[in-house]
């Protein structure tokens, strides 16, 4: 079974300030991660994934993420938010066989203050 | 610019109606997925289909609902007889995956919103 877990609800952070939103996944082998934002009243959009190689990766919008193999993570990470980056983030994991559909966690709604 | 269509956008229905929701995935794509979002559950996999044929459809609730690909450019939705607890966004996804590789994005489209009343 693969599962992501998004330990918050909400986050708050200061436009400017750098944010990070945090997912932890359960998957049999490798894992295939992916960060999704969705803005109110539309779809998910793909921001950025960790297939292999560096540890760090860099996606749309300024935003990265960072695998950490050992915590079996992937932090989305932005070093100066925007008011305009306010929206709900999925972090959504896949297994190495790509016999699954992406299993989503249950979103982070981002809250930048001007 | 290659975009998942849906239509339609809304719905409001009566409890015991038809509903039908359709989805166009992107040109190209072989596999459709069927996600329902609410505030309660989240995210939910409901099927999802590759080159037409359904692969895992074990997230939808067999009674009422059921999921089809008539063709490669349309896939549907239906619940019959729907029921208030329905009441969702229900998104479609598309993908292209070769030999199973998971390296694959998934592509959404702009949802449904179901009201059952």
């Amino acid at each position: 079974a693969q599962s992501v877990a998004q330990p918050e609800d909400q986050v708050n952070v200061a436009e400017g300030n750098p944010l990070t939103v945090k997912c932890t996944y359960s998957v049999s082998g490798n894992p295939y991660l992916f960060w999704y934002v969705q803005y109110p009243n539309r779809g998910l959009q793909f921001l950025l994934k960790y297939i292999t190689g560096d540890n760090l990766v860099k996606g749309s919008y300024g935003f990265e993420a960072e695998f950490n193999k050992s915590q079996t993570s992937f932090h989305l990470k932005k070093p100066s938010a925007l008011v305009s980056d306010s929206a709900l983030y999925f972090c959504a994991v896949r297994d190495e066989t790509g016999r699954r559909a992406l299993t989503f966690g249950s979103g982070t709604r981002l809250q930048v203050q001007p | 610019d290659a975009r998942v269509t849906q239509t339609p956008r809304h719905k409001v229905t009566e409890m015991g109606q038809e509903v039908t929701m359709r989805c166009q995935p992107i040109l190209g794509h072989n596999t459709v997925f069927w996600y329902r979002q609410t505030m309660m559950q989240g995210l939910e996999l409901l099927a999802y289909f590759r080159n037409r044929a359904p692969l895992d459809d074990s997230g939808m609730p067999k009674d009422r609902f059921s999921a089809e690909m008539p063709d490669a450019t349309l896939a549907t939705l239906k619940i019959q007889p729907s029921e208030p607890r329905d009441s969702a966004v229900y998104f479609c996804a598309s993908g292209l995956v070769l030999e199973a590789r998971p390296r694959y994005e998934q592509y959404f489209g702009p949802g449904t919103r179901l009201t059952v009343t």
